[in-house]
């Protein structure tokens, strides 16, 4: 199994121009989750599906962020206008059906000047 | 919400035995306790679940008290590669993954 696949592994861009990352989940997983982690914040979870349908949504930072999960292979994490305080490491996650054990991806380093 | 706490750093030398606690006093009847380790620049990964008593796999044991309000992660014979931030998390699944936080972690530095 190739794991959970994000893209793209970096990502620099300009204040107030729209970002979009992508996630791949692990096949079989009914669980998608959205985490952000920054030095002084550490990992918080903004966001997370379960078979496609989002749950909770309560850590999404303001309306700037926006989730989906068209389907069960692929989840996107836009930001629209993205601002320098958005820059933080951005990871996606699946779970097992029927346990709590989460699998990350490599993670998407965003930097916005 | 299950609020753990851990020691914010440890450290060790190569070929001891590590026992990093957490503290999770308001634990619920139905939650489990999980602990992720993670690398610099990569995700947290997995490395053991339990519910009470004593739990081992290939990688570390998990020691759980009786009224498991702490737990006890266990690295037999760290090595420098075990150098990383170590989180316990406290939750089911069941009452929703908010629950699950990872809070800051143990950051352990294993020296030669």
């Amino acid at each position: 199994d190739a794991g959970v696949i994000q893209s793209p592994r970096h990502e620099v861009t300009e204040m107030g121009q729209e970002v979009t990352l992508r996630c791949k989940p692990i096949s079989g997983h009914d669980y998608l989750f959205w985490y952000r982690q920054t030095m002084m914040r550490g990992l918080e979870l903004l966001i997370y599906f379960n078979n496609n349908v989002p749950i909770d949504d309560s850590g999404m930072p303001e309306d700037r962020f926006s989730a989906k999960m068209p389907n069960a292979s692929f989840s996107t994490l836009k930001i629209q206008p993205s601002e320098p305080r958005d820059s933080a490491v951005y990871f996606c996650a699946s779970s097992t059906p029927g346990t709590d054990t989460q699998y990350f991806g490599p993670g998407t380093r965003l930097t916005v000047l | 919400l299950a609020k753990t706490t851990q020691p914010i750093s440890m450290d060790s030398y190569e070929g001891q035995e590590v026992n990093i606690t957490c503290s999770h006093n308001n634990i619920a009847t139905n939650d489990y306790i999980t602990w992720y380790q993670q690398f610099p620049s990569q995700g947290p990964r997995f490395i053991i679940q339990g519910y009470k008593t004593k739990v081992t796999n290939e990688v570390a044991s998990l020691f759980i008290p009786a009224d498991r309000k702490s737990s006890t992660l266990s690295l037999p014979r760290v090595s420098l590669s075990d150098t990383a931030v170590y989180y316990c998390l406290v939750g089911d699944r069941n009452t929703g993954f908010q629950k699950l936080v990872f809070g800051t972690g143990t950051r352990l530095l294993v020296s030669p």
